[in-house]
């Protein structure tokens, strides 16, 4: 059964770098890790995604090992308007259904 | 402003009731992903259609089907209600058809269902 693990909560300061990890287990070996960002009473917001390696975008990068059993989003430099809760997503092994982690709320103080 | 469109914004209604749930995806994507979120468990996949055909299939109950229309929109129904179906349900749209592609998605503002 296909499945993502993710802390349920991170507490950083502003300035700082935060990585927040994410668990695979039996996911789709040829496809796509995705990342969102949710704010209360909004829909997930798109950050990054990545198959394998390193991608890096305007906002975030997002680091994959060869085994792609976890990944790795990394936020640069986080503000107060990045206190929300971050998801992991990635398809099961057939690729026929999609995997959201719980969530890691991540909590920016000044 | 994602350009996803979801009505209504909020439904409330009794057990045992049917209601139906609509969705505009952002113009061009052919991509419909519909997700419940309630406190307990978290984003859950519950079905994806692309161009009109159904592509995944997720944690999605008997109770609960969809379809998206030649205009692409897509309606999520739901029958015999339950308290537990009280959730957040979001729609969400792409371009790709998932399945070895991008699963970028654009996110509606969700319809928030409670059952009483």
């Amino acid at each position: 059964l296909a499945k993502t693990t993710q802390p349920i909560s991170m507490d950083s300061y502003e300035g700082q770098e935060v990585n927040i990890t994410c668990s695979h287990n039996n996911i789709a070996t040829n496809d796509y890790i995705t990342w969102y960002q949710q704010f209360p009473s909004q829909g997930p917001r798109f950050i990054i995604q990545g198959y394998k390696t390193k991608v890096t975008n305007e906002v975030a990068s997002l680091f994959i090992p060869a085994d792609r059993k976890s990944s790795t989003l990394s936020l640069p430099r986080v503000s107060l308007s990045d206190t929300a809760v971050y998801y992991c997503l990635a398809p099961n092994q057939a690729g026929t259904a999609l995997i959201f982690g719980k969530g890691t709320t991540l909590s920016v103080s000044s | 402003d994602s350009g996803v469109t979801q009505t209504p914004k909020h439904l409330i209604t009794a057990t045992g009731q049917r209601v139906t749930l609509r969705c505009s995806p952002r113009s061009g994507d052919l991509s419909v992903y519909w997700y419940q979120q309630s406190l307990d468990q978290g984003l859950q996949f519950l079905i994806q259609y692309y161009n009109g055909e159904e592509r995944a299939k997720g944690n999605i109950l008997e109770r609960f089907s969809a379809q998206q229309f030649p205009d692409l929109h897509s309606e999520l129904n739901l029958s015999s209600l339950e308290l537990g179906d009280s959730a957040l349900y979001f729609c969400a749209s792409s371009p790709y058809s998932g399945q070895g592609r991008s699963y970028e998605q654009y996110f509606g503002p969700g319809t928030r269902l409670t059952v009483t």
